[in-house]
């Protein structure tokens, strides 16, 4: 079955300092992953996607993922956090259904970004 | 703003009852997509629709339906409520059919449903 896991449930970084929000992933041929952000009452916001090529991934507001085949991970990083970063973190992969394609996302749990000034 | 329109922002209801979320997908998507998201479930994928027609099912309860209709919206039904169906339901469009791994879902601000 195909999964995706966020191990932390908040992480806590000060400003200006490097942020990683990890994930790890299970899926049964090519995986394609994504980050989003949701911030209070707001809905999901696409930051960066992997679907095959360089492993770095770069993507809106300054955040980059690193893909790691061997590790099964898409870790999502940012070289110096902001306090306005601070949001619900969303890893996904997209996952193939019965009826075929790649029609739905299946989600990790979330992680919870704080970032202290 | 994602381009993904859901109305209406809030719905407090009563167990038993139904009601009906409208989404509009971003100009010149397609597919609609609609998710669940609660607390104890998580962000879970429902149903997907693709120009008027259902390509897709997730974990969608019998006492739910969607459709999308021509001018590509769609309506998400839900009834028959429970206290358990209180979430954030949130609609998602894209580019395609789903058969597309790589094209990125952009998702609605969502409807909050509280059933009381």
């Amino acid at each position: 079955a195909q999964s995706v896991a966020q191990p932390e449930d908040q992480v806590n970084v000060a400003e200006g300092n490097p942020l990683t929000v990890k994930c790890t992933y299970s899926v049964s041929g090519n995986p394609y992953l994504f980050w989003y952000v949701q911030y209070p009452n707001r809905g999901l916001q696409f930051l960066l996607k992997y679907i095959t090529g360089d492993n770095l991934v770069k993507g809106s507001y300054g955040f980059e993922a690193e893909f790691n085949k061997s590790q099964t991970s898409f870790h999502l990083k940012k070289p110096s956090a902001l306090v306005s970063d601070s949001a619900l973190y969303f890893c996904a992969v997209r996952a193939s259904t019965r009826s075929g394609g790649y029609n739905k996302l299946i989600f990790g749990a979330g992680t919870r970004l704080a970032v202290h000034p | 703003d994602s381009g993904v329109t859901q109305t209406p922002k809030h719905l407090i209801t009563a167990t038993g009852q139904r009601v009906t979320l409208r989404c509009s997908p971003r100009s010149g998507d397609l597919s609609v997509y609609w998710y669940q998201q609660s607390l104890d479930q998580g962000l879970q994928f429902l149903i997907q629709y693709y120009n008027g027609e259902e390509r897709a099912k997730g974990n969608i309860l019998e006492r739910f339906s969607a459709q999308q209709f021509p001018d590509l919206h769609s309506e998400l039904n839900l009834s028959s409520l429970e206290l358990g169906d209180s979430a954030l339901y949130f609609c998602a469009s894209s580019m395609g059919t789903g058969t597309t791994p790589g094209n990125e879902q952009f998702f609605g601000p969502g409807t909050r449903l509280t059933v009381l």
